[in-house]
């Protein structure tokens, strides 16, 4: 299958910590990038990393990105409440993007 | 500059109804994808279109799934026939004609088939 794998599937911190979450996936890429999603919302774009590019940040957030393990991270620090939603890796060949099945993030004040 | 508007919000349909979902790019986009997602599932690409083009249709189901993009007027899902297994939220991107990655999102349309 063509899609992303993200791990872990669900991630329940206290508010102040970090939190990582990684994502792996098969083909060669254009770029990668990553998503949040609040409970029944839509998605909103945080951050996209290009194949040529190894790290990137954005405000608390940090996004790495090895492309000879074909492995992506995305670190959240110091996290608060609000941070709570599921988050997406997507990766972009050509046009369209492929999503990992999330990581669900819980931050427990 | 809106976003990208997609309508109805919320759409309940009947077994064998006939669904259309509706997506209007952001102003300047000339590129519309769409996707799906099933409960507690990722989402899933089914077409991308641009102006009076389908150009990639690898994730559409084969059958009573349509796609359109004309020259006036939004993006048109088309959904023939519904059944259950057709609930799901359906997510319209756009990205602008040249240079760039990022896709913007709507907000989706909940289809309930009932």
């Amino acid at each position: 299958s063509q899609q992303g794998e993200e791990d872990p599937q669900a991630l329940s911190i206290q508010e102040g910590e970090n939190a990582t979450m990684n994502c792996s996936y098969k083909t060669s890429i254009n770029n990668l990038q990553w998503y949040r999603q609040n409970s029944g919302r839509g998605l909103v774009h945080l951050i996209l990393i290009r194949s040529n590019e190894r790290e990137k940040h954005s405000g608390r957030l940090r996004v790495t990105l090895d492309t000879s393990k074909k492995s992506s991270s995305l670190l959240i620090t110091a996290s608060r409440a609000a941070d709570t939603a599921s988050y997406f890796c997507a990766f972009q060949g050509a046009q369209k993007l492929v999503f990992g099945q999330g990581t669900r993030l819980t931050i427990n004040p | 500059n809106a976003g990208v508007m997609q309508n109805p919000r919320h759409l309940v349909r009947r077994r064998g109804q006939e669904a259309r979902l509706r997506c209007s790019p952001m102003k300047g986009h000339s590129h519309v994808y769409w996707y799906r997602q099933l409960p507690e599932e990722g989402l899933k690409f089914m077409v991308y279109l641009q102006k009076e083009n389908i150009i990639d249709e690898s994730g559409m189901p084969k059958e009573r799934f349509s796609a359109e993009f004309p020259k006036e007027g939004p993006s048109i899902l088309r959904i023939q026939q519904v059944v259950r297994g057709d609930s799901a939220a359906y997510f319209c991107a756009s990205s602008p004609p040249t240079g760039g990655y990022e896709q913007y999102f709507g907000p989706g349309t909940r289809l309930t088939v009932t």
